[in-house]
């Protein structure tokens, strides 16, 4: 399977712990998103790498989310004292080039639950 | 920053009609258009897209329109199938893509 990897696929935890999710994008690709989806709604962009260097982050990103990418290949999301509101699918995506407009391809995502 | 408004929130169709979702944009600057389709359990995927260069653009039984002065676009799914059940998502894109909230679309027999 070349497409985006997503880990776990499913994520039960209680508030206040934290979690970590990974995404393994398509080889080679140099642009790798971040999106957040709620019942109902469409994804809501969270952050983006260019290589390793994170390039924007939106507002929806509090201080308890922080993103990597070390050396511009898999990356990962953790999620700090979660709570409640943090229940959601979270999307990652990774794209060929460098630029903005291009085709994003998905992974299946990580349903994160907060009990 | 930008906002993209997306209707109907749900569209039933007979098979074999056609389906039209529509979207606008607030930033006047975007200049990419896609759409996605999700399906349950998966990410959205590419089913086509739009630049801002272009007004129409046709892929078998998909056609999408832009009208840059009226900051609108539409998807067209004509002939619908069964398949083409699912969540469809527009966005718009200067330097990150932004969804709508999506078109859940039922195919009725």
């Amino acid at each position: 399977d070349t497409g985006v990897s997503q880990n776990p696929r499913h994520k039960i935890t209680k508030r206040g712990q934290n979690v970590t999710f990974r995404c393994d994008p398509i080889s080679e690709h140099n642009r790798l998103y971040w999106y957040r989806q709620t019942l109902g709604q469409g994804p809501e962009f969270l952050t983006y790498f260019q290589n390793e260097a994170q390039l924007e982050k939106s507002r929806l990103l509090s201080d308890r989310f922080s993103a990597e990418r070390p050396k511009g290949s898999f990356s990962t999301l953790e999620i700090q004292r979660t709570e409640q509101g943090d229940s959601a699918m979270y999307l990652c995506a990774s794209s060929p080039g460098t630029g903005a407009n291009e085709k994003l391809f998905f992974g299946s995502g990580t349903q994160l639950s907060v009990l | 920053g930008e906002n993209v408004e997306q209707h109907p929130s749900t569209l039933s169709v007979q098979e074999g009609d056609s389906a039209v979702i529509k979207c606008t944009y607030s930033d006047s600057a975007s200049n990419y258009f896609p759409w996605y389709k999700q399906e349950l359990g998966k990410g959205p995927q590419l089913i086509i897209d739009i630049r801002s260069n272009v007004g129409e653009k046709k892929d078998q039984r998909i056609a999408v329109t832009l009208n840059k002065t009226a900051k609108h676009f539409s998807l067209h799914i004509t002939e619908t199938q069964p398949e083409d059940s699912a969540v469809y998502f527009c966005a718009a894109s200067m330097d990150k893509i932004i969804f709508g909230k999506g078109t859940r679309l039922h195919i009725l027999p």
